[in-house]
């Protein structure tokens, strides 16, 4: 059965970091593009940024260009995503997500939620 | 990127069928045919029911149905069950600068 299992939220101060991670399971972990996608409270879904499936080409939106950056190790089927410069606007559950091949989502995990606040 | 325009929300009785639109540019919806949609109920993730604007994944019910025509892609749900209540989004590749962009979201209410 494939599973994402994010952890790592948490309360932080703008200005701040923190990093979320997902456990990948139950499929070839190496052989798949993966995405973060997050939601902010109460609103809808938003594309954050993507990985090739061996880590050499990475995309973001421009919301978090220079300021998030995404990375795997396939070695330990996982996925991270570090966030610095944090903003109010970043606040939202972020989910771990695995892409298809045909520009679709096909599977998400549960979603970790990250709160920015003073 | 903006979001791609749902309607904010829609509604119909048991058995009845209820459409959604979402609708794009011809940078996205438009310009490509890997429209998704995806269902999400209350405190939970979201589930992809449709791809490539109108192929459903296996285990999605038939009553699931989706098209296109020209910046515009549809979901349609048919005859219409109490578990069809869940906020529904789309979703289009946007080229290689934006990849995904989803639409601001539709919910579905079964009277």
């Amino acid at each position: 059965e494939v599973q994402l299992v994010e952890s790592g939220g948490g309360f932080v101060q703008p200005g701040g970091s923190l990093r979320i991670s997902c456990a990948a399971s139950g499929f070839t972990f190496s052989t798949y593009w993966m995405s973060w996608v997050r939601q902010a409270p109460g609103k809808g879904l938003e594309w954050v940024a993507n990985i090739q499936h061996d880590g050499s080409e990475k995309n973001y939106v421009d919301s978090v260009k220079g300021r998030f950056t995404i990375s795997r190790d396939n070695t330990k089927n996982s996925l991270y995503l570090q966030m610095n410069s944090l903003r109010a606007e970043d606040t939202a559950v972020y989910y771990c997500a695995r892409e298809a091949a045909n520009w679709a989502i096909s599977r998400w995990g549960q979603g970790t939620q990250v709160t920015v606040s003073s | 990127q903006s979001a791609l325009t749902q309607p904010p929300s829609a509604s119909g009785s048991p058995g009845q069928s209820v459409t959604i639109s979402c609708t794009g540019t011809s940078s996205d919806v438009g310009g490509y045919n890997y429209v998704a949609w995806y269902q999400q109920h209350p405190g939970k993730a979201p589930k992809l029911m449709i791809y490539e604007v109108s192929k459903r994944p296996s285990g999605v019910p038939d009553r699931f149905s989706g098209s296109k025509s020209g910046n515009t892609a549809s979901l349609t749900v048919s005859g219409l069950q109490a578990e069809d209540e869940a906020d529904y989004y789309c979703s289009s590749y946007a080229g290689s600068n934006n990849f995904y962009v989803f639409g601001t979201g539709t919910k579905v209410t079964v009277l």
